[in-house]
């Protein structure tokens, strides 16, 4: 099956900074996803996004699926954004079951 | 998009006991799931709960451990039985719409075993 790694495991950051966070799969996805668990334990879905660039406010995605990657950044960063980051994808082509990263952790400091 | 709800938010269980959280979804769902989440760990997938027939469960989980339920589209259970403190976790359903397979979460479940 699939094999997900997030980089980095931790960030830190102070208010008003810009972050990329990276996310890299073993097999060729077409259901990559990108989820926000607040410090509640809530997991917001952020972007799908299988191919292509996506931009929801100050948060975009980039996923190059030829290269099995994809980006998450984060500009301008808030202390609403501290919380951990997943990346997700099918662990094979075609199923809608997620397997996940182990996650950025991410904290923003006023 | 799908609003998801669950219940208990959490509980706090004696061992050899069994709790049974429900989840409900505002909107039909063609996929239904069910995530385990261990203290400071990434999810890890119990089973796709399945309408009306037998859930499909991962490697790890059986089904005497976590019978689930989904007798419509729109509802689903999971019972952690005969607990221990190593079942302590947070336990979260989520769907997708189909379409664009966008998966929604509901809010978890946090259980504690003593």
């Amino acid at each position: 099956g699939i094999q997900v790694e997030q980089s980095p495991p931790d960030l830190i950051l102070q208010e008003g900074a810009n972050s990329t966070l990276r996310c890299n799969f073993s097999d060729s996805v077409n259901n990559l996803q990108w989820f926000h668990q607040n410090p509640w334990g809530q997991l917001i879905n952020l972007f799908y996004i299988p191919s292509g660039t996506k931009q929801n406010g100050r948060l975009s995605a980039t996923t190059v699926a030829t290269e099995r990657y994809s980006l998450l950044y984060i500009s301008s960063s808030q202390t609403t954004d501290s919380g951990v980051y997943f990346c997700a994808g099918p662990p094979q082509g075609g199923s809608e079951k997620l397997v996940f990263g182990k996650g950025t952790k991410l904290t923003v400091n006023p | 998009s799908a609003v998801i709800s669950q219940k208990p938010s959490r509980d706090i269980c004696q061992r050899g006991t069994s709790l049974t959280i429900q989840c409900q979804v505002d909107s039909q769902v063609t996929m239904m799931f069910w995530y385990r989440q261990q203290p400071g760990q990434s999810l890890t997938l119990i089973a796709t709960a399945n309408q009306g027939s037998e859930a499909t469960y991962e490697s790890g989980f059986v089904i005497d451990k976590f019978p689930i339920s989904r007798p419509n589209l729109t509802f689903s259970t999971l019972t952690v039985s005969n607990m221990s403190p190593e079942d302590s976790s947070i336990y979260l359903c989520s769907g997708d719409t189909g379409g664009t397979d966008t998966q929604y979460f509901g809010p978890g479940t946090r259980l504690t075993v003593l």
